[in-house]
């Protein structure tokens, strides 16, 4: 079964960082694409950035967040990651990790909220 | 950047009823266009790949049709559990964009 648990999210000041993390398992984790995708609250839902399996082929990120987030993999641990310096308001969302077949989004985890406040 | 319009954003229907939520992108997309069903406080459930492809364990009422930029989901005889947010979303190009979302309620 085809598992992705987010972890990481919080409360953090405007200007701070945080790192979420997506646990893979159920699944050849190296062999699929994967994203970060949010929501912030009452909104839509808002891609964030996209890593290829090898993690070093592309890498793509959403023009709200490029220059301040990191998206990264470590495949040996099955593990996702988002870098998130220089947080601000608009950045409060649930974050979800969502696995990329190369024809999109097919399985998402339950998400971590990061709200962004002082 | 592709624009997804996603209409309506609020529908409500009765058990039995047949209902159709529309995508429009703002180019042509081909087929990369999916659907997603989501409850509150649960994960997205991936329903309808390729713009018709119903993915394996979904109830067969659920149907998408359209190609290019016009793109539909069906909802056929519908019950009491399809009551959820539906969005779509289109991987033709990066970024990824999504629909704003339709709130399905079931009277």
């Amino acid at each position: 079964e085809v598992q992705l648990v987010e972890s990481g999210g919080g409360l953090v000041q405007p200007g701070g960082s945080l790192r979420l993390s997506c646990a893979a398992s159920g699944f050849t984790f190296s062999s699929y694409r994967m994203n970060w995708v949010r929501q912030a609250p009452g909104k839509g839902l808002e891609w964030v950035s996209y890593i290829s399996g090898s993690g070093s082929s592309a890498v793509h990120y959403a023009d709200s967040v490029k220059g301040r987030f990191t998206i990264s993999r470590d495949n040996a641990k099955n593990a996702l990651y988002l870098q998130m310096n220089s947080l601000r308001g608009e950045d409060t969302a649930v974050y979800y990790c969502a696995r990329d077949t190369g024809l999109g989004v097919d399985y998402w985890g339950q998400g971590t909220l990061v709200t962004v406040s002082s | 950047e592709t624009t997804l319009t996603q209409s309506p954003a609020f529908m409500s229907a009765t058990p039995g009823d047949k209902v159709n939520i529309s995508c429009k992108a703002s180019q042509d997309i081909d087929d990369d266009m999916n659907w997603y069903q989501q409850k509150p406080g649960e994960a997205p459930i991936f329903i309808i790949q390729e713009a018709t492809t119903l993915v394996p364990g979904i109830p067969p009422r659920f149907s998408g049709s359209g190609y290019g930029t016009d793109f539909t989901l069906t909802i056929n005889n519908i019950e009491s559990e399809d009551a959820a947010y539906y969005f779509c979303l289109q991987h033709d190009n990066f970024p990824y964009t999504f629909g704003q979302g339709t709130k399905l309620e079931i009277k």
